[in-house]
């Protein structure tokens, strides 16, 4: 049964560079073709925001929103993922979650879909 | 556009039949997936591939599709229900990208 689990700082200055790592047990992502690991944030009383996906041919993809704040990238360790968020703002103050995902086809287009979800982090951007 | 719009509320007593609306231009091209959030809690999907049910969802909940709109809806409604619930789908003219509706909250009376 794959479980996620995010960690990293609860509090950080606004303009610092977040990073969170996800943590994953039983799931591959080298060996486990059309999966990845995505990140979505949810701040206080808001909708859920998708952040962006590592996927398991090493390929990532973002949301537009964020620009070239964002990286995810993979952990020393296999079964780690790592988000990395620079010049936070109190904009930023959310709960953020790891979730496996994968990727179901309609014809000639695809989507990916989060099945498990890792339990969130919170991070508050205050000075 | 690449939003999905979602009623922000739907009520409904014990044992009625609600239904939750989700609505965009993606939908007709790309498949949907619902999550229900409980307060405090990580989201858990509920359908996937428009009307598909992961295993462990109770049969009550169920997943439709016409056009570019979907609709979950829930039978038989129980107090444990109560929860906000999201659509989710891939932008119109990037597949790569993920899409969430704003959310539903639903009130069991």
């Amino acid at each position: 049964q794959i479980t996620l689990k995010e960690s990293g700082p609860t509090l950080v200055k606004p303009t610092q560079t977040l990073t969170l790592t996800c943590t994953i047990t039983d799931f591959s992502l080298t060996t486990s073709p059309g999966e990845g690991v995505a990140w979505i944030r949810q701040a206080p009383g808001k909708a859920l925001e998708w952040l962006g996906i590592y996927y398991w041919n090493d390929d990532r993809f973002y949301s537009h929103s964020l620009g070239s704040r964002l990286t995810i990238t993979k952990g020393a360790s296999k079964t780690q993922v790592v988000l990395t968020m620079t010049h936070m703002e109190p904009v930023d103050t959310a709960t953020y979650f790891c979730a496996h995902a994968l990727t179901f086809c309609l014809e000639t287009t695809c989507s990916f879909n989060m099945d498990v979800w890792g339990q969130g982090t919170t991070v508050i951007v205050s000075s | 556009s690449s939003d999905l719009t979602q009623p922000p509320s739907v009520s409904v007593s014990p044992g009625q039949t609600a239904r939750i609306t989700c609505s965009g231009d993606s939908l007709a091209n790309h498949f949907s997936y619902w999550y229900q959030q409980k307060p405090g809690q990580a989201p858990v999907m509920v359908t996937f591939k428009d009307t598909e049910r992961p295993s462990g969802v109770p049969r009550r909940f169920s997943g439709s599709k016409s056009g570019t709109i979907v609709t979950l809806t829930i039978s038989e409604v129980q107090p444990e229900d109560e929860a906000d619930y999201y659509c989710q789908s891939a932008d119109t003219t990037d597949t790569y990208l993920v899409i969430f509706g704003g959310g539903t909250k639903l009130t069991v009376l």
